[in-house]
C-alpha cells in the first residue's frame, strides 16, 4: 500500500511570511500532483510534477519533485490571506492500469492578515 | 470552463437503504473515477471506469458498490445497502485522456443514519 505523509498538518502564519509544506513517501510515483481544497468543494489541481528534480512555479508558489520521485515540497513566498486553505498532495500510480491517485491527509494553512 | 457536476449535494439515508449518487463528467472525457473522503480523513480511491467497464477498484469497493454509465453522459455510484461507515463525501472525477489532469466535482455528502 502506498502512503503519502504530509507535514505539517496545520500551519498558521502571518501575512507576508514564507512557508514550506512537505509531502513524503517510501514509494516511487509516476507523477505527483498538488491540489487545493476549499470547504464543501472538490480538490482543484494546482500543478503536476513528473520528472525527478523538476521545479514548477505558479506565481508565488514553487513546487519541487524529489530526484527519486518519492517526495515533493510546496513553497509559498510572501503568503497572502487568499492562500488560506487545505493543500493536498497526491501521487499517481499509472502502472496500476488506471490513473489512481494516492492522497496525503493535507496541510491546513491559515494566513493571518 | 466545463466542470464535473454531482447531484445531490447532500443525501441523507437510513442504514440498509440503497443510494445512487450521480455525476455528469466533462463531455469529451474518457476516464471516470469515484473517490471518497470520510470526515477528517484523506481522500481515498474507490474505482476507475473506462470504455464502459471498471478498470481498477480498491478494497473499499466491495460487492455493495457498483458503477454505471447508463446513457453516455451520466456516471453513477450505487451503494446497495448502506452502512453507517459509508457516511462520507463522495467525489466524482473525470479525465480527458490517460495521464491528463483529473477534474473533480464538488462532491455529494452522504449521511447514513
Amino acid at each position: 500500500t502506498q502512503l503519502l505523509e504530509q507535514s505539517p498538518q496545520f500551519l498558521s502564519i502571518q501575512e507576508g511570511e514564507n512557508l514550506t509544506v512537505y509531502c513524503n513517501s517510501s514509494s516511487v510515483f509516476s507523477s505527483l500532483q498538488w491540489y487545493r481544497q476549499e470547504p464543501g468543494e472538490g480538490p482543484v489541481l494546482l500543478v503536476t510534477v513528473v520528472t525527478g528534480g523538476e521545479v514548477k512555479k505558479l506565481k508565488r508558489l514553487t513546487f519541487q519533485f524529489g530526484d527519486a520521485r518519492k517526495d515533493s515540497s510546496l513553497h509559498i513566498t510572501a503568503a497572502q490571506p487568499g492562500d488560506t486553505g487545505l493543500y493536498l498532495c497526491a501521487g499517481a500510480d499509472s502502472g496500476a492500469g488506471s490513473y489512481q491517485l494516492t492522497f496525503g491527509k493535507g496541510t491546513k494553512l491559515s494566513v493571518i492578515p | 470552463e466545463p466542470e464535473v457536476t454531482q447531484t445531490p449535494s447532500h443525501q441523507v439515508t437510513q442504514m440498509g437503504q440503497e443510494v445512487i449518487l450521480r455525476c455528469v463528467p466533462i463531455s469529451n472525457h474518457l476516464y471516470f473515477y469515484w473517490y471518497r473522503q470520510i470526515l477528517g480523513q484523506k481522500v481515498e480511491f474507490l474505482v476507475s471506469f473506462y470504455n464502459n467497464e471498471i478498470s481498477e477498484k480498491s478494497e473499499i469497493f466491495d460487492d455493495q458498490f457498483s458503477v454505471e454509465r447508463p446513457d453516455g453522459s451520466n456516471f453513477t455510484l450505487k451503494i446497495r445497502s448502506t452502512k453507517l461507515e459509508d457516511s462520507a463525501m463522495y467525489f466524482c472525477a473525470s479525465q480527458r485522456s490517460y495521464n491528463s489532469p483529473l477534474h473533480f466535482g464538488n462532491g455529494t455528502r452522504l449521511t447514513v443514519t
